[in-house]
């Protein structure tokens, strides 16, 4: 399966700011995905990234606090803007090619203070 | 709504035993089913993935069954070790290749020597 790359890996943020997550896959894929996951919790999908289009986002997540991008099969960018404390997760960027397996990248571990 | 559930939440078990965790899912119109590992502060690493037309996979120690039309599937782990200690997440894909991963909330194993 493909391999995926996030920078950065973990951060620390004041209330307030925003931060850009970078999501790199080693191959083009159809599909990809950005999830988040929360202290304990299992993941939940935040939108699909379309190529060169406004991504589809899920219930109770909306752009203008989670703008992403997609500029080619093989990388995208979530942005978390205006943080807060809530923010504070595991944020996962995710592949799939077709009806082939999902593979995940190692996350970005976001703190907001 | 799908909805994916794993029993236990948490498990624990000397080296060496074999044993069973249980995903079960409310919808049985899936395409696929994902077993995946996540170490603490990790992204998921994907085990196997059982397509809807399959009854089985194996890798290694690791056997997944799935039983669509009763909504299950099981993932056994042969002669345990310490290293297997982890987060076992049950992920279904619903029909459609564009269609999206549901979780469930995971069992936390730890193997103990």
């Amino acid at each position: 399966s493909a391999v995926i790359s996030q920078k950065p890996s973990r951060d620390i943020c004041q209330r307030g700011t925003s931060l850009t997550i970078q999501c790199q896959v080693d191959s083009q894929v159809t599909m990809m995905f950005w999830y988040r996951q929360q202290p304990g919790q299992s993941l939940t999908l935040i939108a699909t990234a379309n190529q060169g289009s406004e991504a589809t986002y899920e219930s109770g997540f909306v752009i203008d606090k989670f703008p992403i991008s997609r500029p080619n099969l093989t990388f995208s960018t979530l942005t978390v803007s205006n943080m807060s404390p809530e923010d504070s997760s595991i944020y996962l960027c995710s592949g799939r090619q077709g009806g082939n397996e999902q593979f995940f990248g190692p996350g970005t571990r976001l703190t907001v203070l | 709504k799908q909805e994916v559930t794993q029993i236990p939440a948490a498990l624990s078990v000397p080296e060496g035993e074999n044993l069973v965790l249980n995903c079960s899912f409310t919808d049985s119109a899936i395409y696929n089913l994902q077993w995946f590992r996540q170490d603490p502060g990790k992204g998921l690493t994907s085990l196997l993935l059982i397509q809807s037309s399959q009854r089985e996979q194996t890798s290694g120690r690791l056997n997944a069954s799935l039983d669509k039309s009763s909504g299950r599937s099981t993932l056994y782990i042969a002669a345990s070790q310490p290293g297997d200690s982890a987060t076992y997440l049950c992920a279904v894909r619903g029909t459609g290749t564009a269609s999206k991963l549901t979780f469930g909330t995971g069992t936390r194993l730890q193997v103990t020597l």
